[in-house]
């Protein structure tokens, strides 16, 4: 299968600072990359979906200012988290899929620990 | 919207026993149904998927069969080996909305 990198694969920060997350599709372009968090021994939560060169849109209850998401290239869209708090704490999970329609391939996710 | 549920919750099988995972969904539009095999700590794993063309599909030890008058769809793992031991999700989705909507997982023990 299409290989997806996200890094880091973890990472401490402190609460009230920012952390950016990057997704690359190393072996095709992804038009399409979404972004997911899962909290522990629960399912995937859909945050965002990015479209190449457009705005994300974002699922109902996320909050679009607190988590920006980029998606700047066919290879690479990233997630911020800003003024990060420990309820931010989870795991985050990046999707991306070449076309419409096509298969979705995981990154390896980010463990965000908020202290 | 979609809803995808999924069960049972956790499965116990010996090795070399057959484990089957069920899910039903909602959205009669949805026409993709992925099965994803996550490990701890680890991102989720494409390890099959289905079309609604399809009733079923089969890759060695994995199988998938998909009842769309029914709106469920089922996981088949044959002959399991310990390193089938992880959470596994079902999904569903359709092609032009793009995104998927997640069961709620299973995780799966095979013991020796």
């Amino acid at each position: 299968g299409a290989v997806v990198s996200q890094h880091p694969s973890r990472v401490i920060c402190k609460s009230g600072t920012s952390v950016k997350i990057e997704c690359r599709s190393l072996d095709f372009q992804a038009t399409t990359m979404f972004w997911y968090r899962q909290f522990p021994k629960q399912s995937l939560m859909l945050m965002a979906t990015s479209n190449e060169g457009s705005k994300a849109t974002y699922e109902q209850g996320v909050e679009k200012d607190k988590f920006l998401i980029n998606h700047a290239s066919l290879t690479l869209s990233t997630l911020t988290v800003t003024s990060a708090h420990p309820e931010d704490s989870s795991f985050y999970i990046c999707s991306a899929r070449a076309h419409q329609g096509g298969k979705a391939f995981f990154g390896q996710g980010t463990r965000l620990t908020v202290v | 919207g979609e809803n995808v549920e999924q069960h049972p919750s956790t499965l116990s099988v010996q090795e070399g026993d057959s484990a089957v995972i069920k899910c039903t969904y909602s959205d009669s539009a949805s026409n993709y149904f992925p099965w994803y095999k996550q490990e701890l700590g680890k991102g989720p794993q494409l390890i099959i998927d289905i079309r609604s063309n399809v009733g079923e599909k089969k890759d060695q030890r994995i199988a998938v069969t998909l009842n769309k008058t029914a709106k469920h769809f089922s996981l088949h793992i044959t002959e399991t080996q310990p390193e089938d031991s992880a959470v596994y999700f079902c999904a569903a989705g359709t092609g032009t909305a793009s995104k998927l909507t997640f069961g709620t997982g299973t995780r799966l023990q095979v013991t020796l």
